[in-house]
């Protein structure tokens, strides 16, 4: 069974710091990865995507790394603003004919201004 | 990116009645989409495969007798909470897979709170 862990599982930080969330699997045979931002009560957004034979992908302050070897990626957000307060959740697709994901356990993030 | 509605966004009933919540694609046609649910304070937790046309895939440990899907249209897919208990209450997400690609595409959730 695959299990995907995040840590932190909560973060609070000041307005204007750069930070990283961490996403752990057990299954390093992945198809890709993707982080999702979670707004409280809403659905989710896709910030990135990374497939299997990739490091890295970047959009804007947001850098997310993939390193199957060790079972971790990383979120990079840098200069973090209030507006980017949410839960991140990474998820994990082992492709196939299903194109399953399953989730992180999620941070939540908040930017304190 | 893809547009993904559901409907309601927010139901309240009386324990043992069904509710029903619809998933639209709005913008291009899904042969393929996911039923998610998420309890508070959790992560998402796929419940079933919904294939147009043929029956859905269910995930371990969810009653598909409960957990009725029907994905009648390239557009649309519902799911039928029957006899809803009180630990039915949830967050119901569903996601539209983009055809000839591994992209999924996420509806704005339906809390579900069964009385």
């Amino acid at each position: 069974k695959q299990e995907v862990t995040q840590i932190p599982a909560a973060l609070s930080v000041p307005e204007g710091e750069n930070l990283v969330l961490n996403c752990s699997f057990t299954d390093s045979a992945i198809y890709n990865l993707q982080w999702f931002r979670q707004d409280p009560g809403k659905g989710l957004t896709s910030l990135l995507l990374i497939q299997s034979s990739q490091r890295e992908q970047t959009s804007g302050r947001l850098n997310a790394s993939l390193d199957k070897s060790s079972g971790r990626s990383t979120l990079y957000i840098a200069a973090s603003q209030p507006g980017d307060s949410a839960t991140y959740l990474c998820a994990l697709n082992y492709g196939g004919a299903t194109n399953k994901l399953i989730f992180g356990t999620g941070t939540l993030l908040a930017v304190q201004p | 990116g893809a547009v993904v509605s559901q409907h309601p966004s927010r139901v309240i009933c009386k324990s043992g009645t069904s509710v029903k919540i619809e998933c639209r694609s709005l913008d291009f046609q899904a042969t393929t989409m996911f039923w998610y649910r998420q309890f508070p304070k959790q992560s998402l937790m796929l419940m079933a495969t919904s294939n147009e046309g043929s029956k859905a895939t269910y995930e371990q440990g969810v009653e598909k007798d409960k957990f009725l899907i029907n994905h009648a249209s390239l557009t649309l897919s519902t799911l039928t909470v029957t006899s809803a208990h009180p630990e039915d209450s949830s967050f119901y997400i569903c996601s539209v897979l983009a055809g000839g690609t591994d992209t999924q595409y996420f509806g704005p959730g339906t809390r579900l709170t069964v009385l």
